[in-house]
């Protein structure tokens, strides 16, 4: 079964350069959520999206940082003008509808960003 | 705001027991949860209690939860080196997630 699915894997980039960090959610899960995981620490929440509801942005760090989700279902965070703090692990994770009886994160393997 | 806080390592004999503490501060928390993490990969759910429960066991692992105290611990009996991992701590009111540190755990031969 497909669970959530993340690319790249890993990507390294320049300094000042765009990156584009895809998330594939599981069919049918309403929420989807982007954290962030900097070495040896805990999970900085980014980004919120539940349905067609405006998202929830107050995790995002600064204007560099936008996410977007289509048609509900696939989602893409990007962070422009790349800074060397911005190297971290990002991690996807979905949700389904809220009668699910666990309320559960099901999360991807995440995109590694090595920023130089 | 809320946080959620855990001791960062846990060193353990293999067999021996673990046990892995957590508080928090959301008092409105519905759902508490643990998950692991293995290296190179993403966040799974271990298990997970209600905050109107106390106690809760499956197979080697039991979660205990003190709501008075916001305290929430997870033991797992007969630690093997596959239970080697990173173990993070989370509450949740059923729309908003807050992790801690985690905990890695590192089982010795």
């Amino acid at each position: 079964g497909a669970g959530v699915s993340q690319s790249p894997s890993n990507k390294v980039t320049e300094k000042g350069k765009d990156v584009e960090l895809r998330c594939d959610p599981i069919s049918g899960h309403t929420a989807l959520y982007w954290y962030r995981q900097s070495l040896g620490q805990g999970l900085e929440f980014l980004i919120y999206f539940q349905g067609n509801s405006a998202p929830d942005k107050s995790g995002l760090p600064s204007d560099r940082f936008s996410a977007e989700r289509t048609g509900g279902s696939v989602s893409t965070l990007t962070i422009q003008r790349t800074q060397q703090e911005d190297s971290a692990v990002y991690l996807c994770a979905s949700s389904p509808p809220q009668t699910s009886n666990t309320g559960e994160l099901f999360f991807g393997e995440g995109s590694r960003l090595t920023v130089l | 705001g809320e946080d959620v806080e855990q001791s960062l390592f846990l060193s353990v004999r293999e067999g021996d027991s673990s046990v892995i503490n957590c508080t928090y501060t959301d008092s409105s928390s519905t759902y508490l949860y643990w998950y692991k993490q293995e290296p190179g990969a993403g966040l799974q759910l271990l298990t997970y209690i209600f905050s109107n429960m106390d106690m809760k066991q499956d197979q080697r692992l039991t979660v205990l939860l003190n709501k008075k105290d916001k305290h929430l611990s997870l033991r797992i009996a007969d630690t093997q080196t596959g239970d080697s991992a990173i173990y993070f701590c989370a509450e949740s009111d059923g729309q908003n997630f807050v992790f801690g540190p985690g905990t890695r755990l590192s089982v010795l031969p």
